[in-house]
């Protein structure tokens, strides 16, 4: 079993609708939770951080983590084409540097 | 945020042969890391480069295979040595802002083709 498991899509939506990309992990000692926006031929790109359970909104997107139940989402509000891209979720431990664990990444892809 | 180049931006590479990809940051940062991301896969930790001392490599990575240099706080390379078809892949450097919590901020990749 993979330490974090993330649907690998491709998930298909109009644009407006709301999307929601999921995570679910087993290591319990992850405190920080990342998701990162991956476009065709990119390097990945932070696109938010949360630490320890809770929510995190910015603009058009909030993250979610339950850290009762393992599982993390990402949320995206009045999704646009611009947003059709690979999301990936990350997580690593607290203190200083840690390793980070990736998922496989979700295919998102908004269509107009 | 960081701003992160790589080159070359892809290459195609006979098999038994060597590639060197740069890493260059705009800021100078103590920790820099190299990643591999093949198709249907996370992105897999290579090994950790931090200036000053010896690079940390992951299970199933050898220094060998993989030669990495830090000659300072900007600038990194990578390596890839005899390669073979399956070290086809995109290879990623990032690099971790203490000002931004730690989290890592990616390079925008080297696309790799060995025939």
């Amino acid at each position: 079993q993979k330490e974090v498991e993330q649907d690998p899509g491709p998930l298909s939506v109009p644009e407006g609708a709301i999307v929601s990309l999921n995570c679910t992990y087993s290591n319990s000692a992850f405190q920080y939770f990342m998701w990162y926006r991956q476009y065709s031929r990119k390097g990945p790109e932070l696109l938010m951080y949360t630490y320890s359970s809770g929510n995190k909104e910015d603009g058009r997107f909030t993250a979610q983590v339950d850290k009762s139940s393992k599982y993390i989402s990402l949320f995206i509000r009045d999704s646009q084409p611009s947003d059709s891209a690979t999301y990936l979720c990350a997580m690593r431990n607290s203190g200083g540097y840690q390793k980070v664990t990736f998922g496989t990444g979700t295919k998102l892809q908004v269509i107009p | 945020s960081a701003v992160i180049s790589q080159k070359p931006s892809r290459d195609i590479c006979q098999r038994g042969t060597s590639l060197t990809i740069q890493c260059q940051v705009d800021s100078q940062v103590t920790m820099m890391f190299w990643y591999r991301q093949q198709p249907g896969q996370s992105l897999t930790l290579i090994a950790t480069a931090n200036q000053g001392s010896e690079a940390t490599y992951e299970s199933g990575f050898v220094i060998d295979k993989f030669p990495i240099s830090r000659p300072n706080l900007t600038f990194s390379t990578l390596t890839v040595s005899n390669m073979s078809p399956e070290d086809s892949s995109i290879y990623l450097c990032s690099v971790g802002l203490r000002s931004k919590g730690n989290e890592q901020f990616f390079g925008p990749g080297t696309r790799l083709t060995v025939l």
